[in-house]
Formats: structure tokens, sequence, C-alpha cells
């Protein structure tokens, strides 16, 4: 069965410092990964995603995130946290040879960036 | 290009109503899922529809239906509503399912 598992409920960082939310996953496929994050009470926001090529996905508003085919692994990085940041981020997957485009996604990630 | 819109914002429904929900994809996107967020969730995905066909369809009872038009624009209906239908129903556009644009979703509030 497909499944994302996002261990933390909460992260808390300081402003300035490295982030990083973490995100493992399952699907008898190739995986296609994606991040979104969400501000109250609003929709989803894509951050960046793997399909297929480098390791390392770069994405918006300097995120970045590393895919480890071994670790079934796709952690959210960035090297410099923003108060700005703080948002509910979400770590998603899609089996490449599922036909019906279904995103399986994790609980949720709240981020809180400290001033 | 306007990005996935939907219809509309807020709405509040009494239990054992109907409700529809709308969502216009991305010019181009032949595909549309919608997805259901509870608070404090992650979403569930209720539907996919690619080319005006049903592909995907998550665990839901029948009480949830959808249907895509020639111009791919979506309608999901929800029926006999209940408390538990409280949700952010949030609708997804793809070109080929390797990206999906959200839009900003439907609140709706059973009482």
């Amino acid at each position: 069965a497909q499944s994302v598992a996002q261990p933390e409920d909460q992260v808390n960082v300081a402003e300035g410092n490295p982030l990083t939310v973490k995100c493992t996953y399952s699907v008898s496929g190739n995986p296609y990964l994606f991040w979104y994050v969400q501000y109250p009470n609003r929709g989803l926001q894509f951050l960046l995603k793997y399909i297929t090529g480098d390791n390392l996905v770069k994405g918006s508003y300097g995120f970045e995130a590393e895919f480890n085919k071994s670790q079934t692994s796709f952690h959210l990085k960035k090297p410099s946290a923003l108060v700005s940041d703080s948002a509910l981020y979400f770590c998603a997957v899609r089996d490449a040879g599922d036909s019906n485009y279904q995103l399986i996604w994790g609980a949720g990630t709240k981020l809180i960036i400290k001033p | 290009d306007a990005g996935v819109t939907q219809s509309p914002t807020h709405l509040i429904k009494t239990r054992g109503q109907q409700v529809t929900l709308r969502c216009s994809p991305i010019s181009g996107h032949k595909s549309v899922s919608w997805y259901q967020q509870v608070l404090g969730q992650g979403p569930q995905f209720i539907f996919q529809y690619y080319e005006k066909e049903e592909r995907g369809r998550g665990n839901f009872p029948d009480r949830f239906s959808a249907r895509q038009f020639p111009n791919y624009s979506s309608e999901l209906n929800v029926n006999a509503l209940l408390l538990g239908d409280s949700a952010l129903y949030l609708c997804a556009s793809s070109s080929q399912g390797d990206g999906y644009t959200f839009g900003s979703g439907t609140r709706l509030t059973v009482v």
C-alpha cells in the first residue's frame, strides 16, 4: 500500500537557522514526490517536486529537497529560515505507474520559525 | 493565465441537504482531481477525472459524485450532508500527472 509519513507534527526553528522537515514514503513503483505549503485558511501552494533526474531538487522560496531512494525519503530543507516560512507543510507521493493520478499525503508538519 | 478557480469559497449547509462545488482547471489541463481536507489532517483523495472520464475514486461513500464537462471544468456533488462532511474541498488541475496546481478551496460547513 502507498503511504507517506511525516514523523514530526511540529518543528521549531530559530530565524536564520537551517530547517529540515522530514518525509518518508512507500510506493510499489517509481515515486513522484511533492512538497506543498499551506497557510491558514488557504489552499495548497506548490514548493517543489521530484520526478526524475538529479536527487537534489530546488524549489520556490529557497527550499530544496533531496530524494534518497535507499532510505525512501524526501526531506525538505532550507539553509536559513525566515519567520514568514511559518506554515503547514505537506509531503505527497504518487506512484508513477498509477493511472488515476492519485496523490497520497502525509499528515502535515507545522513549521514555526521564531524571531 | 488564470490559476485553478473554485466556487463558492465558503458555504454553510444543513444536515441532509445537497451541495455542488465547482472547479475550473488551468487552461489546457485535462485532468481534475478532488480532495477533502478535514481540519488538522492531510488531504484525502475523492475523485480524479481525465478527458471527462472517471479515472479514480477514493474511499468515499456513494453520496459523493462528480463529473467533468467538455471544457474540462468539474463539479463535485455531495448528497444527504452529514456533520462529518464539514471540510475544505480542494480541486487540483494537472496536465500529465507530474504536477498539480490547487485552487484555494471551498470551505463547507454542515450544521
